[in-house]
């Protein structure tokens, strides 16, 4: 079955250290996606990425780092900088950036606790 | 810039109510726009799209309908049951852009 898959589902972190979040997707699909959610509150771009090799910054991208070396692969590393890192982090996929064809792909979410 | 704006929740309902979720945006262009359905502890699922006036989306009897004049896409549906309890994000995307504009959230509570 095609999907996005994100890992782990749950993740704490002592503040001051760096975390991986795994995205993975075998859609094919060209443009992938970060975003955070906090509670009650809709969902804030982190980083996109329209092809392999290249990303942009979101409207949150500080404290924040990706790499995109495969297609099927976004993760996204937290820093140490990210001053408030606790939150519901979602990864997605679209085929392309324009219009209808950014109907977005959702992996299942990682909840991110700083102890 | 662009934005969504929808109605503020909790939505309280019970089985078999009529369902109503306000949502209107602003835009430059002429964006497609969606509804996304979130359960507790998923990521977002795809619910309906539009892209273009006047289209109705539609999908497990939720409707919207894309209103040029008023800006709106306000979801609908006739009877919601027990399982509909989620929250419903309104977004919008433009022709030509990489972003989606997502808004707020509306929480559904269904009792049975």
């Amino acid at each position: 079955d095609g999907g996005i898959t994100q890992s782990p589902k749950y993740l704490f972190r002592k503040e001051g250290q760096n975390v991986t979040l795994s995205c993975e997707q075998n859609l094919n699909h060209d443009a992938m996606y970060w975003y955070r959610q906090d509670p009650g509150q809709g969902l804030r771009l982190i980083y996109y990425s329209q092809i392999v090799n290249d990303f942009q910054k979101g409207d949150i991208a500080e404290g924040y780092s990706v790499s995109r070396e495969k297609k099927e692969s976004f993760p996204l590393t937290v820093t140490s900088a990210q001053k408030n890192p606790t939150a519901f982090y979602l990864c997605a996929s679209s085929i392309g950036t324009s219009g209808s064809y950014n109907e977005q792909f959702f992996g299942p979410g990682t909840r991110l606790t700083v102890l | 810039g662009d934005s969504v704006t929808q109605m503020e929740g909790p939505v309280t309902l019970s089985e078999e109510a009529f369902l109503t979720i306000n949502c209107t945006y602003t835009a430059t262009g002429y964006p497609s726009l969606f509804w996304y359905v979130q359960y507790p502890g998923e990521g977002l699922q795809l619910l309906l799209k539009a892209t273009k006036a006047d289209d109705k989306g539609s999908n497990k009897g939720f409707e919207a309908t894309y209103r040029k004049e008023t800006t709106s896409f306000h979801l609908e549906k006739g009877s919601v049951q027990v399982s509909d309890s989620a929250v419903y994000f309104c977004a919008l995307s433009e022709g030509g852009g990489f972003k989606t504009i997502f808004g707020a959230g509306t929480r559904l509570f269904v009792k049975a």
